[in-house]
């Protein structure tokens, strides 16, 4: 089955730089990758996903980069905010589309 | 207001004694799943159902059930708990699997 490797595990930043998490995937018939955040004691929430089909996505000050051929995918957000502290999770289908695994999560914290 | 609700919250049992975890959407979502988030772990998929009457495995089944009588309603039984399902569990469910998952608050159960 698919496994999602990702790094690092915990991340902290100053407020205002960049963050880049990354992620690894084994099955190369794997077609949607999801991110979700989660807030301390929160549920996971989607925050940006992108598609087999499409190298990159942005939405505000996140983005997501596909790179197919070697099997990764990550995570960046610009100016960091203190409100940007949470676990992130990395996550990729499988090829009918009916089951998500998920990387390990990365914890970030944004110091102010 | 959309959501996806999961009971208990918090559960503390023993060894052997059967459990349901009550998962209900008010989405009217086809699709709906487990996961079991457990530290430096990520979450990990129990099972998930396309539609009523419809299930299968995920990465983690063994020591579980589910059953989809109803759409709205997925519940995760576990009929003889064991230490090693102390976990965060949560429910999730989706439109078009495996896109956007509305994930439920989490039952957090311990097992002794």
């Amino acid at each position: 089955g698919e496994n999602v490797e990702q790094h690092p595990s915990t991340l902290s930043v100053q407020e205002g730089d960049s963050a880049v998490i990354k992620c690894t995937y084994s099955d190369s018939a794997s077609n949607y990758f999801p991110w979700y955040k989660q807030e301390l004691g929160k549920r996971p929430q989607l925050i940006i996903d992108i598609r087999s089909n499409v190298g990159e996505k942005k939405d505000q000050r996140i983005a997501v980069t596909l790179n197919k051929t070697a099997k990764h995918f990550s995570l960046h957000i610009t100016e960091t905010q203190p409100e940007d502290s949470a676990v992130y999770f990395c996550a990729a289908s499988n090829n009918a589309g009916n089951m998500l695994t998920f990387g390990g999560g990365t914890r970030l914290m944004v110091k102010p | 207001e959309a959501q996806v609700t999961q009971n208990p919250r918090y559960l503390i049992t023993v060894t052997g004694k059967k459990l349901t975890v009550t998962c209900s959407q008010n989405m009217n979502h086809e699709y709906m799943s487990w996961y079991r988030q457990d530290p430096g772990l990520g979450l990990r998929q129990i099972y998930y159902s396309m539609n009523v009457e419809v299930t299968d495995k995920g990465d983690v089944p063994e020591g579980y059930k589910v059953s989809r009588k109803e759409k709205r309603n997925f519940p995760l039984i576990l009929e003889s708990p064991s230490p090693n399902q102390t976990s965060l569990y949560f429910c999730a469910s989706s439109l078009n699997p495996p896109l956007e998952q509305y994930f439920g608050p989490g039952t957090r159960l311990t097992v002794t």
